[in-house]
């Protein structure tokens, strides 16, 4: 079992949807990343955050650390948010990156 | 604009050759990683420096060496490349315990 797991693996929705992406985890952490990668791009980090909730723009980002669960929503969803979101755990034992394998999100028009 | 320079983008290998891919970034980071990416899978970690001077191994090492030639400059080789190293590769620096910044990534191909 992985140690980190995303759910959906694929995501189609209509302009104008609220998004919902689901991160669970079964390892110690500090904290937990929100990554974006858009097609033969980069990766941008979006949040990172140790409890509760992060809000920057349409998205917003929460953690439950007893429940280890992590959730990214997008509000007002728009093709350009049309990317892979991976979440990432910091390891608490040696901060090290443990990567889930990432959200294929589709918005379309 | 400061951030994780690679180099090269894109290159294809025949079997057997070795080519070594370059990371360096102006940050004044202590850590830098290599990761690479295959489809349907998280990132997996190959090689880290702590700081420089050291390098560890990290999930998959097989197949790779690492340089970390100051603290800007964390390389990567491969000496015989093989076609289950076709992969993208990044590398990352790390500011602190959260603050990583990711290179644009390197797509290679071996045939």
């Amino acid at each position: 079992k992985n140690e980190v797991e995303q759910s959906p693996q694929n995501l189609t929705a209509q302009e104008g949807e609220f998004i919902t992406i689901n991160c669970s985890y079964s390892v110690g952490i500090s904290a937990l990343h929100w990554l974006q990668q858009h097609p033969g791009g980069g990766i941008v980090s979006l949040f990172m955050l140790s409890s509760g909730k992060k809000k920057h723009g349409r998205l917003i980002a929460t953690i439950n650390i007893q429940e280890k669960h992590s959730s990214l929503h997008i509000t007002a969803s728009h093709p350009r948010d049309s990317a892979v979101y991976i979440c990432a755990v910091l390891m608490d034992s040696n901060y090290q990156l443990i990567w889930g394998a990432g959200t294929k999100l589709i918005i379309k028009p | 604009n400061a951030g994780v320079t690679q180099t090269p983008k894109f290159q294809v290998l025949k079997t057997g050759q070795s080519m070594t891919l370059q990371c360096a970034q102006d940050m004044n980071h202590n850590s830098m990683y290599w990761y690479r990416q295959d489809p349907g899978m998280g990132l997996r970690l190959i090689y880290y420096s702590a700081s420089e001077g050291t390098t560890d191994k990290g999930e998959v090492p097989n197949g790779y060496n690492v340089s970390r030639l100051n603290k800007r400059e964390f390389s990567l080789r491969l000496e015989s490349a093989a076609p289950s190293q076709t992969s993208v590769y990044f590398c990352a620096s790390r500011r602190g315990l959260f603050g990583y910044t990711f290179g644009s990534g390197t797509r290679l191909t071996v045939v």
